[in-house]
C-alpha cells in the first residue's frame, strides 16, 4: 500500500518553462489537494478537488492548473514557470470531511525555478 | 491577521520536561482542530484530533478554549525523538478545507 506518491520528487526549470506534478493515491479516496510550502508561510493551498472530474481554486491558484480525470490521479501543471513558485509542493488526500479530518500527504517536490 | 498563528519558535527543551504549544484562529465559526507534526524535509502526519472537552494520548494533551479561540498541545516527558514542527490546523463548519498555522519548532536536547 503506496498510500500517496509524488512524482517528480526533484525539479529545476528555467523561467518559462513548464511542468505537470504527478499525484497518486491507492486508498481510494474522494477527495485530493494541492498544497504549497514556503519558509514563514505555513501549507497554502493551491487546487483541491472533490472526486474525479472536479476541480476547485484553493486559497494561491494563481499560476497553475489542474485536473483529477481518475479519481486516483490528481495532477498539478505550471504552464509558465516563474521563480516565485519557487516551493516544496504537497499532495494530500482524504475521505470526505465527515470523520476525523485527516489528510495522508505525499512526501512532497520540490522544485526551483530559476 | 492571519487565520492561524502560532509562535514559531524554536523551543529548546532537555529530555523528559514538559512543554507548551498554543495556536490562536481567527475565525470564530471554526469546527474542526488538529495538531499535525512535520519532521524536517518530511510530509506533515496528523497527531491528534482536538476535541471540545480535551483529549490525551499518551503523552500528548490538546486541550480547546473556544472562548479565547486558541487550542494548546502539551507533551510530557519530552523524547529525542518529538523534535520536529507542530502545525496547528483548523477548519470552519462544512467545508473542505484545513488551514494550517505556520508551525512551532521543538528541539528536544539531550
Amino acid at each position: 500500500n503506496a498510500g500517496v506518491t509524488q512524482t517528480p520528487k526533484f525539479r529545476v526549470l528555467k523561467t518559462g518553462q513548464s511542468m505537470t506534478l504527478l499525484c497518486a493515491q491507492d486508498m481510494n479516496h474522494e477527495y485530493m489537494y494541492w498544497y504549497r510550502q514556503d519558509p514563514g508561510m505555513g501549507l497554502r493551498l493551491i487546487h483541491y478537488s472533490v472526486g474525479e472530474g472536479t476541480t476547485a481554486k484553493g486559497e494561491v491558484p494563481d499560476g497553475y492548473n489542474v485536473s483529477r480525470l481518475k479519481k486516483q490521479n490528481f495532477l498539478l501543471g505550471l504552464e509558465s514557470a516563474a521563480p516565485s513558485q519557487t516551493s516544496v509542493y504537497f499532495c494530500a488526500s482524504s475521505y470526505p470531511r465527515d470523520n476525523t479530518g485527516e489528510l495522508f500527504f505525499g512526501e512532497g517536490s520540490r522544485l526551483t525555478v530559476l | 491577521r492571519k487565520e492561524v498563528e502560532q509562535d514559531p519558535g524554536p523551543f529548546n527543551v532537555p529530555e523528559g520536561a514538559t512543554v507548551a504549544f498554543n495556536c490562536t484562529y481567527s475565525n470564530s465559526a471554526s469546527q474542526s482542530f488538529f495538531w499535525y507534526r512535520q519532521d524536517c524535509r518530511k510530509e506533515p502526519k496528523l497527531l491528534m484530533s482536538v476535541y471540545s472537552s480535551g483529549n490525551e494520548d499518551g503523552r500528548f494533551t490538546a486541550q480547546l478554549n473556544r472562548a479565547s479561540q486558541y487550542i494548546s498541545l502539551l507533551i510530557r516527558d519530552s523524547k529525542l525523538s518529538d523534535s520536529a514542527t507542530y502545525l496547528c490546523v483548523v477548519s470552519s463548519y462544512n467545508t473542505d478545507k484545513l488551514i494550517f498555522g505556520t508551525g512551532t519548532r521543538l528541539q528536544v536536547f539531550p
